[in-house]
């Protein structure tokens, strides 16, 4: 299996903040890497896809980029609505398989 | 508008069986692959597997083999996903998501549905 890694796993930022979250595949996945976020009780709702490709109706302010085996998403200006979980996910080849999870906290 | 919605929450005993659904509406339902993900309280997200419901071509996570089992009824646009006899560690929220693919070949999950919560405990 493929096996997909973030950091940080926790992340604590402000307002207005940007940050970045990373994701390593342990073997080249070229640019078969999509984001979501989740919320408390809720679907994982689809970022970006294809590493850096933006969902119809998210922020601009997200950002994907990478291919191979690094990968990175970056919000710039956090708002209130951003602190969430967020999950990178692997369709290159199944079993498809997620990153851990990056849980981004208000400071 | 495209939507995937599935059936409620269910609280089961050790041993029991159990089939959760995922009824689509909004696109050709035929020609999508949906995926069946668990998350476990607290922790991240699995995929269990997949199927067509155009021929209903499977492929089941290996870790999730002997486990359960992915069907569709193409007249009711449904997808379901079956459990043969139930353990406390199938505690966990299951999501369905339909599967897009670009000309490129890398593909993504979107829309997901809500999620069921299944519960076992003696």
């Amino acid at each position: 299996d493929i096996q997909m890694t973030q950091s940080p796993s926790s992340l604590s930022a402000s307002v207005g903040d940007r940050v970045t979250i990373v994701c390593r595949a342990s073997e080249t996945i070229n640019i078969h890497l999509n984001w979501y976020q989740q919320k408390p009780g809720k679907a994982p709702d689809l970022l970006i896809y294809g590493a850096s490709r933006l969902q119809s109706g998210v922020s601009p302010r997200f950002r994907g980029s990478g291919s191979g085996t690094d990968f990175s998403l970056t919000i710039s200006s956090l708002q209130p609505e951003d602190f969430a979980v967020y999950f990178c996910h692997q369709t290159y080849r199944p079993p498809y398989t997620f990153g851990q999870g990056t849980k981004l906290e208000v400071k | 508008e495209v939507r995937l919605v599935q059936s409620g929450a269910e609280m089961k005993k050790p041993g029991e069986p159990l089939r959760i659904s995922c009824q689509t509406a909004g696109y050709a339902f035929n020609s999508f692959w949906i995926s069946w993900v668990r998350q476990r309280p607290g922790k991240g997200l699995e995929w269990m597997g997949h199927i067509y419901p155009g021929d209903s071509d499977t492929t089941l996570n290996p870790s999730f083999e002997g486990q359960v089992t992915i069907s569709v009824d193409k007249s009711l646009y449904t997808a379901y996903l079956h459990f043969n006899s139930l353990k406390a560690s199938d505690t966990a929220m299951y999501f369905c998501a339909r599967r897009l693919r670009s000309g490129a070949g890398y593909s993504w999950f979107d829309p997901w549905g809500q999620g069921t919560l299944v519960t076992v405990s003696s």
